[in-house]
């Protein structure tokens, strides 16, 4: 398998334009998170997806923010309009289920200018 | 809400040395996992103990867990310079399986 893989790698945007982040979580998977990362805050989890339905959305930020899983293979993270505070490193992970071990992608990393 | 946290301090050592690092937490625990992130890299997943299970080992690594004190530790014996990175400790509780990641050690292995 390859892993769960993200796109893009680099985003850059000026204010004000929507941002779609893209995840591929790895094949049998069937829980999802999406993480913002930050110098000043660290990693924090901004939505996860069990079965492709959503169960916790508390960490995302704003409205601006939106995430969906139309199915299995496939998950975006949304964010209209981007703002500058909004440039960070955003991953996707997924995990099969055993003992709660979560597979990281390369990650995202967003400037909005 | 239970919270892997790990001790600040930022890690130099020289290559050969060991390494080790400590993590807390608030509640009642399933697992404790700990995770490696290369710079501009995602975190990788090293190791995991169970909530009845005292001490650990894989390969150079060795974590403890001390439930009653609600704490852990890795040790990276005889580092290396790839073991350069960050390294974080998250926390799995029962009932669901998100992960409460703490806030990222950072060790530099000097060759």
């Amino acid at each position: 398998d390859a892993g769960v893989i993200q796109s893009p790698r680099h985003e850059v945007t000026e204010m004000g334009q929507e941002v779609t982040l893209r995840c591929k979580p790895i094949s049998g998977h069937n829980s999802l998170f999406w993480y913002r990362q930050t110098m000043m805050r660290g990693l924090e989890l901004l939505i996860y997806f069990n079965n492709n339905v959503p169960i916790d959305d508390s960490g995302m930020p704003e409205d601006r923010f939106s995430a969906k899983m139309p199915n299995a293979s496939f998950s975006t993270l949304k964010i209209q309009p981007s703002e500058p505070r909004d440039s960070a490193v955003y991953f996707c992970a997924s995990n099969g289920g055993v003992f709660n071990i979560q597979y990281f992608g390369a990650g995202t990393r967003l400037s909005v200018l | 809400s239970q919270q892997g946290e790990e001790d600040p301090q930022a890690l130099s050592i020289q290559e050969g040395e060991n390494a080790t690092m400590n993590c807390s937490y608030k509640t009642s625990i399933n697992n404790l996992q700990w995770y490696r992130q290369n710079s501009g890299r995602g975190l990788v997943h090293l190791i995991l103990i169970r909530s009845n299970e005292r001490e650990k080992h894989s390969g150079r690594l060795r974590v403890t867990l001390d439930t009653s004190k609600k704490s852990s530790s890795l040790l990276i014996t005889a580092s290396r310079a790839a073991d350069t990175a960050s390294y974080f400790c998250a926390t799995a509780p029962y009932g669901n399986n998100r992960l409460a990641f703490g806030k990222g050690n950072q060790v530099v292995v000097i060759p």
